[in-house]
Order: structure tokens, then C-alpha cells, then sequence
């Protein structure tokens, strides 16, 4: 089973920073088979990324994600207040599916 | 409207069984893979199982393999978990979801508002 370490667990910022938040898999991630989402409290995880760096549909351009292998970063440019909520990388590329810890990323 | 509907939830006792039952709607339902993915009170996603459009493919998570069944009807647009043997700690919010891509396995656009599923004695 793969597992996902996310880092950090809590990132505390300001709207209009750049947020940086990092999945670390402790295997290699076939085809880059590695997605994000975000939750906010009440709702259902709503995809940002899949295949690691394409945004799903109705993403704004400001959520980007990169990387290959066991690392992969999902940077949000510039911080909306709409952004404030919990983050969960997932990788679907080996079986079980298997999901990061999460990263709350908390106003400052 | 793309939509998914989970049903079936309640208040079992530990060793009792429950049926899920997840209704789609506004896609082309037996194009894609379909997962429940459960969420602890106060906790992470965690990915429960998962059927491929053919029902050729299925995966398990560990913590409920010999214990859960998913199924599918194509035909009623439907997707099922049989939960046996329920434990304390399979309480949780039960989603259901689609995969983005018809050839994908995993990445999840598509959500239920999810059912409750809580064993306590």
C-alpha cells in the first residue's frame, strides 16, 4: 500500500499568499495517477487536480499542480478567502486507492 | 444535472449488517468506475471500495475486505455496498463518487452529499 505524508498539517496564511503544500508518497506513483481535493466543513471533497497536474473543470487557474515519483505540490497563487479549507492528495495509480492525511490551511 | 445519491444509512449495532445504495443521474452511469469513499467524525477521507464500469474490476480497502460487498446495477443506474459484520470503527460518512475519466480508476469529480452509517451498541 502506498502511503501519502502531507506537509504541512496546518499552514496558516494570508489571503492573496501563495500556498504551497506538499504529498510525499512512499513509493513511486504510477503515471503520476495522483489527484487533489478540497473539503470544506459540511461538504463533499470536490476535485482541483487529477494526473497530477491537470486542473479539473471549473478550477480556476490560480490552483496548480506538479510533480512526479514521490513528489508532488499543489500551489494556489494567490489566496482567495474562498481557499481557506482542508486539502487531501489521493493517489489512484496502485491499489488499495489510498489518501493523504490532509493539510488545513487556516487564515492568518 | 450530474448527481449522485447515497441511501441506506442508520444506527446498527456491532456484528449487524447494512445495505448502501448510491442513485446516479445526468451521465452516462455504466461509462465509469464508481468508489464509496467514508469519512470518520472529525477525521480523513478514507477510500472504501471501488467497481469498474463492467464490474470486472473491484478493489477493497483492507480494513473491509471479506466484510463488504459492492455491486452494481448498469441497467437501474445504481451502485451498492453490503456491509457485514459492522465494526465500531466503520462509522462513519459513507460518499460515493465517479472517476473523472472513463479509463481512470481513481480521481473522483463527481460526490454524493453521502449517507451516515453509525455502529454503537
Amino acid at each position: 500500500e502506498i502511503v501519502l505524508t502531507q506537509s504541512p498539517g496546518t499552514l496558516s496564511l494570508s489571503p492573496g499568499e501563495r500556498a504551497t503544500l506538499s504529498c510525499r508518497a512512499s513509493q513511486s506513483v504510477s503515471s503520476s495517477y495522483l489527484a487533489w481535493y478540497q473539503q470544506k466543513t459540511g461538504q463533499a471533497p470536490r476535485l482541483l487536480i487529477y494526473d497530477a497536474s491537470s486542473r479539473a473543470t471549473g478550477i480556476p487557474d490560480r490552483f496548480s499542480g506538479s510533480g512526479s515519483g514521490t513528489d508532488f505540490t499543489l500551489t494556489i497563487s494567490r489566496l482567495e478567502p474562498e481557499d481557506f479549507a482542508v486539502y487531501y492528495c489521493q493517489q489512484y495509480g496502485s491499489s488499495p486507492i489510498t489518501f493523504g492525511q490532509g493539510t488545513r490551511l487556516e487564515i492568518k | 444535472e450530474v448527481q449522485l445519491v447515497e441511501s441506506g444509512g442508520g444506527l446498527v449495532q456491532p456484528g449487524w449488517s447494512l445495505s448502501l445504495s448510491c442513485a446516479a443521474s445526468g451521465f452516462t452511469f455504466d461509462n465509469y468506475a464508481i468508489h464509496w469513499v467514508r469519512q470518520a467524525p472529525g477525521k480523513g477521507l478514507e477510500w472504501v471500495s471501488g467497481i469498474s464500469w463492467s464490474s470486472g474490476t473491484i478493489g477493497y480497502a483492507d480494513s473491509v475486505k471479506g466484510r463488504f460487498t459492492i455491486s452494481r446495477d448498469n441497467a437501474k443506474n445504481s451502485l451498492y455496498l453490503q456491509m457485514n459484520s459492522l465494526r465500531v470503527e466503520d462509522t462513519a460518512l459513507y460518499y460515493c463518487a465517479k472517476t473523472y475519466d472513463s479509463g481512470r480508476w481513481g480521481g473522483m469529480d463527481v460526490w454524493g452529499q453521502g449517507t451516515t452509517v453509525t455502529v454503537s451498541s
